[in-house]
């Protein structure tokens, strides 16, 4: 089955510290992977995307995700969070039928 | 700036009502789609359409229509709302000719409340 999964449902990290949100995809072949945003009472917004290539990708507001495909994995890091980074983050992939699957969120808040 | 909307924001109904969420573009996409968010759940797919004439059901189709107005206008209706309905409704939108995209776009979600 098609799947993606986030394992932790919520973190909490302090402000300046490091982050790594976990994401492993269940699909049979490689996905064109995304991690989406969602600000409390907004919409959902791009950080980044993953279709080919170098399997480092960088995305806005300072974060990046690297693409693993021995562990079917796309972690999510940033090296320094800010208060404004409190949101829920999704993992998602592009799976066929122009459908994309989404993982069910992680809810970051940020120790001050 | 290339928007998607959504009216209402907010809504609070009755059980049994008739409940349309409206969704409009100004990006020129020609793919637009229907998700419902509950907390722990992700978003899951309700209905998606390719164009005016292609109207697909997703993975939680039951209790809800659509109808594709236009090329920028999609809107999911609930025909008698009831609780287990309650949830934030987000429209997307994506760009079939841009092959390597695969990106949506999406609205700023309509939170509906049925009691």
């Amino acid at each position: 089955a098609q799947s993606v999964t986030q394992p932790d449902i919520h973190i909490t990290v302090s402000e300046g510290a490091s982050l790594e949100l976990r994401c492993n995809y269940s699909y049979g072949a490689t996905p064109y992977l995304f991690w989406y945003v969602q600000s409390p009472g907004q919409g959902l917004q791009l950080l980044l995307k993953y279709f080919s290539g170098d399997t480092l990708v960088q995305g806005i507001k300072g974060f990046e995700a690297e693409f693993k495909r021995s562990q079917s994995s796309f972690n999510l890091r940033k090296p320094s969070v800010h208060w404004s980074d409190a949101a829920e983050y999704f993992c998602a992939f592009y799976s066929s039928a122009s459908k994309i699957i989404f993982g069910s969120g992680t809810r970051l808040s940020i120790r001050p | 700036d290339a928007d998607v909307t959504q009216t209402p924001r907010n809504r609070i109904t009755k059980t049994g009502k008739r409940i349309m969420l409206e969704c409009s573009q100004t990006k020129g996409h020609d793919r637009m789609y229907w998700y419902r968010q509950d907390p722990g759940l992700g978003l899951r797919l309700i209905y998606y359409s390719f164009d005016v004439k292609d109207i697909n059901k997703g993975e939680i189709s039951d209790g809800y229509s659509v109808s594709r107005q236009a090329q920028a206008k999609f809107s999911l209706s609930l025909e008698s709302a009831i609780p287990n309905q309650t949830a934030l409704y987000f429209c997307a939108t994506s760009d079939s000719s841009k092959t390597r995209a695969r990106e949506q776009f999406f609205g700023p979600g309509t939170r509906l409340t049925v009691l």
